[in-house]
């Protein structure tokens, strides 16, 4: 199985500050057909996950624009340009180019 | 708008059974492959299953294979998950997803004496 290793895994930051989080495949997560199927994912506390990047990079339709995703290969960042308030809770990085699907650990984003 | 209704959760013994139900509505279901995902307590997320279109084809990670069973019913807009076998490592929230784009609210499955 495809194994994606987060890091940090806890992330205390100051709002108005900037925020990365680095997520590394155990293999490319290139598909055959040339995409990467690589996303993002953002869990508030209490609530159910939400889809914010999907193929590395794109942004789901409201999410703002301070996230930003890149990388490729095995190698990929979440960026948070100014963390808010509502930025707070898990994120996770998931893979679906091999089976099984598999997700990183998950990184909480909390204040500092 | 998406809606992902997941009903049939509860408390459960070890060896025991249970079938969660995901209603959906907003979109067209037979469109679209469905998944279960969970969050144990205290863990991150793990996918469990997913089921294409028609049905025909189904995927489950290696903890459930032989005790769970995915299927789905297109005219009645609605995806399953029979859980036999149950073990206190199945504890857990278990989320109806779309497309991995569109989650329901969970729910709690609790396997424990």
């Amino acid at each position: 199985d495809v194994v994606l290793t987060q890091s940090p895994l806890s992330l205390p930051v100051t709002l108005g500050q900037p925020a990365s989080i680095s997520c590394r495949s155990s293999q490319s997560l290139v598909h055959s057909d040339g995409n990467t199927y690589l996303i993002w994912l953002q869990q508030r506390p209490g609530q159910s996950p939400r889809r914010l990047l999907s193929q590395v990079s794109n942004r789901e339709s409201g999410v703002p624009d301070r996230f930003s995703g890149s990388g490729s290969g095995t190698d990929f960042t979440l960026k948070i340009s100014r963390v808010e308030a509502e930025d707070l809770g898990v994120y996770y990085c998931m893979q679906f180019t091999h089976w099984p699907h598999t997700f990183g650990q998950g990184t909480k984003l909390e204040i500092k | 708008e998406v809606q992902l209704v997941e009903s049939g959760g509860g408390l459960v013994q070890p060896g025991g059974s249970l079938r969660l139900s995901c209603a959906a509505s907003g979109f067209t279901f037979s469109n679209y492959w469905m998944n279960w995902i969970r969050r144990a307590p205290r863990k991150g997320l793990e996918w469990v299953a997913n089921i294409n279109k028609d049905g025909s084809a189904k995927y489950y990670v290696d903890s459930v294979k032989g005790r769970f069973t995915i299927s789905r019913d297109n005219a009645k807009n609605s995806l399953y998950l029979q859980m036999n076998s149950l073990r206190v490592e199945d504890t857990a929230v278990y989320y109806c997803v779309k497309d991995v784009r569109d989650w329901g609210q969970g729910a709690l499955v609790t396997v424990s004496s």
